[in-house]
């Protein structure tokens, strides 16, 4: 089946600096990635649409300065959380259009953010 | 009000119990809908998608009322390892973004 990877699975920073999470397709290519964020007894709220070789579209309210997006290559994705904050500690989770239309999941990234 | 709502629970129900789970959506433009299950701190997972016409796998069940903009989850004897949060997930109009439910909460206990 299809394979969504995300690198790091959990990550802890000091405010200011800047963290980048991977997510790749590992037997499938996917011209779409999706961004999504958790937080603890909430749904999860998709942050923007990652689209190969192109910009990536960001939902209403998401800060593109602040969360970079980078769709380098059909297999991978990259979100780069800028400037981080401790407001930004959450659960990262990407997916990708899967072959027969379907997402697949990302095991997730936990950020904390002191 | 919110795009996809749920009751958020938990549900406690005994093992074996049947339970079902409700839930509506906003925009009558959906157009396809899942139920996901996510486990504590993991990713969520695709446990079944729902049709217009209802569909069964093994012990649950999924209908559709697009009039009422109504998904409902059926399942039946439940088993420990169904404890987890259930996530209602409609497709928005026009692409393949998803839209979630913030979960209902199910632990089945002995």
């Amino acid at each position: 089946g299809a394979v969504v990877s995300q690198h790091p699975s959990r990550v802890i920073c000091k405010s200011g600096t800047s963290v980048k999470i991977e997510c790749r397709s590992l037997d499938f290519q996917a011209t779409t990635m999706f961004w999504y964020r958790q937080f603890p007894k909430q749904s999860l709220m998709l942050m923007a649409t990652s689209n190969e070789g192109s910009k990536a579209t960001y939902e209403q309210g998401v800060e593109k300065d602040k969360f970079l997006i980078n769709h380098a290559s059909l297999t991978l994705s990259t979100l780069t959380v800028t400037s981080a904050h401790p407001e930004d500690s959450s659960f990262y989770i990407c997916s990708a259009d899967g072959p027969d239309e379907t997402q697949y999941f990302g095991p997730g990234t936990r950020l904390l953010v002191l | 009000r919110k795009e996809v709502e749920q009751d958020p629970g938990p549900f406690n129900v005994p093992e074996g119990a049947t339970v079902a789970f409700n839930c509506t959506y906003s925009n009558s433009a959906s157009q396809s809908f899942f139920w996901y299950r996510q486990d504590c701190r993991k990713e969520p997972k695709l446990l079944m998608s729902v049709y217009s016409s209802g569909n069964e796998d093994g012990r649950f069940t999924a209908q559709l009322n697009r009039a009422s903009q109504y998904i409902s989850l059926l399942i039946r004897d439940s088993k420990l390892s169904d404890s987890a949060t259930y996530l209602c997930v409609v497709n928005r109009r026009g692409g393949n973004k998803l839209t979630f439910g913030t979960g209902t909460q199910l632990k089945v206990e002995l």
